[in-house]
């Protein structure tokens, strides 16, 4: 079993379309990370979080710690938002801040 | 902005040959980290490094792997004789500080693309 699960693997939406990305995870985090990735595969940090809600621009995430889940929201979505999104869990009390990554989602807004 | 970089962006060799991924992470970074991404599946932790050592490393960080940091500023890789399962892209990343409750961001490089032929 996987210890960070993401939901939906591929998502398709329209230009402007409220987009939702769950993960959900096992382990006993210290924060969850959400990350973005381009088709080059640079990878780009989104959110880190361990409590509560943060939000940059169009994006929000969420994350609730007793349910051990967490949301990436994409407010008016764009084409240029396509790309892959990844959740990442650091674990707690682990040595390191090494992170747990789930599968990823694909994403493709269509104009 | 400060940021981690990698070299080369593409690598290509044959199988059983030695390579070493190179990485300079961000100047005030205390850890330092590699992953590896297979085409297809989800990014996998190799090993972590902080103060000249390794602290923990995956069952995938066997004996052909090897990390250093040989300068101030430089952090590598080494895969002694790669096999074609080590295709893949190598991430390298970097954050301030450390493990427990800090909740530093970790940042990552552009990735090299490592082919074994």
């Amino acid at each position: 079993k996987n210890e960070v699960e993401q939901s939906p693997q591929n998502l398709t939406a329209q230009e402007g379309e409220f987009i939702t990305i769950n993960c959900s995870y096992s382990v006993g985090i210290s924060a969850l990370h959400w990350l973005q990735q381009h088709p080059g595969g640079g990878i780009v940090s989104l959110f880190m979080l361990s409590s509560g809600k943060k939000k940059h621009g169009r994006l929000i995430a969420t994350i609730n710690i007793q349910e051990k889940h967490s949301s990436l929201h994409i407010t008016a979505s764009h084409p240029r938002d396509s790309a892959v999104y990844i959740c990442a869990a650091r674990n707690y009390g682990g040595a390191t801040n090494k992170l747990i990554f789930g599968t990823g989602t694909l994403l493709a807004v269509q104009p | 902005e400060p940021e981690v970089t990698q070299t080369p962006s593409h690598q290509v060799t044959q199988m059983g040959q030695e390579v070493i991924l190179r990485c300079v992470p961000i100047s005030n970074h205390l850890y330092f980290y590699w992953y590896r991404q297979i085409l297809g599946q989800k990014v996998e932790f190799l090993v972590s490094f902080y103060n000249n050592e390794i602290s923990e490393k995956s069952e995938i960080f066997d004996d052909q792997f090897s990390v250093e940091r040989p300068d101030g500023s430089n952090f590598t890789l080494k895969i002694r004789s790669t096999k074609l399962e080590d295709s893949a892209m190598y991430f390298c990343a970097s954050n301030a500080v450390g493990g427990g409750l800090s909740y530093n961001e970790q940042f990552f490089g552009p990735g090299t693309r490592l082919t074994v032929l």
